[in-house]
């Protein structure tokens, strides 16, 4: 395992529901990221956490909000959400933002009806 | 910004041939590039990096070059192994400050037995 654990591993929500996506890393790290990966596109950067302060903003919708209480936990609020947010929602963490090498959570596959 | 091309998209091969994978990338000031192997059910996993002051790097079966006159870096594995079946994707970045890893479409491998 790579250190990094996301809940739920799968979650199915309709369009008006509110719910909570959660990374927690257990390796020291002063970075946390949140990406989506859909199909047949790359990875996508949502959001860059650096102790615990957002440095990255990446034009998300306001739909998704980050929260980062502490450098071991981050969290993606998840509100009003349409059918083409359905995708896999991945967390990863490294040792602080100046360091490339990231490590990635398993992460959690997203469907919006 | 930096764009990250991967081919092929898919890439069958029988256990024991060798398997490339490409990548071009356009930001010639990008001097970080990893690649990640992704299994079904996990987030992606680094196998192996490279930083632009070596042209190439190698890992038991595993084996990353890198021309940055023509802006491409390849991933081969030799011998390959069922096991080796997983997506894969190249990435890059600058290796300085915060830079976001701008990530390949992906490579699904198939090694059949």
């Amino acid at each position: 395992e790579t250190g990094v654990t996301q809940t739920p591993r799968h979650l199915v929500m309709g369009m008006t529901n509110k719910k909570s996506l959660k990374c927690e890393q257990h390796l020291g790290h002063n970075a946390m990221y949140w990406y989506k990966q859909s199909a047949k596109k790359p990875l996508e950067l949502m959001f860059v956490y650096s102790l615990e302060e957002r440095v990255e903003n990446n034009s998300v919708p306001s739909r998704f909000s980050p929260e980062c209480p502490n450098s071991s936990h981050l969290f993606l609020h998840l509100h009003t959400l349409q059918p083409e947010d359905s995708a896999l929602y991945l967390c990863a963490s490294s040792q602080d933002v100046g360091k490339k090498t990231q490590y990635f959570g398993p992460g959690t596959r997203l469907l919006v009806l | 910004g930096e764009n990250v091309e991967q081919h092929p998209s898919t890439l069958s091969v029988q256990e024991g041939d060798s398997a490339v994978i490409k990548c071009t990338y356009s930001d010639s000031a990008s001097n970080y590039f990893p690649w990640y192997k992704q299994e079904l059910g996990k987030g992606p996993q680094l196998i192996i990096d490279i930083r632009s002051n070596v042209g190439e790097k190698k890992d038991q079966r595993i084996a990353v070059t890198l021309n940055k006159t023509a802006k491409h870096f390849s991933l081969h594995i030799t011998e390959t192994q069922p096991e080796d079946s997983a997506v894969y994707f190249c990435a890059a970045s600058r290796d300085t400050g915060f830079q976001k890893l701008v990530f390949g479409t992906g490579t699904r491998l198939l090694v059949s037995p």
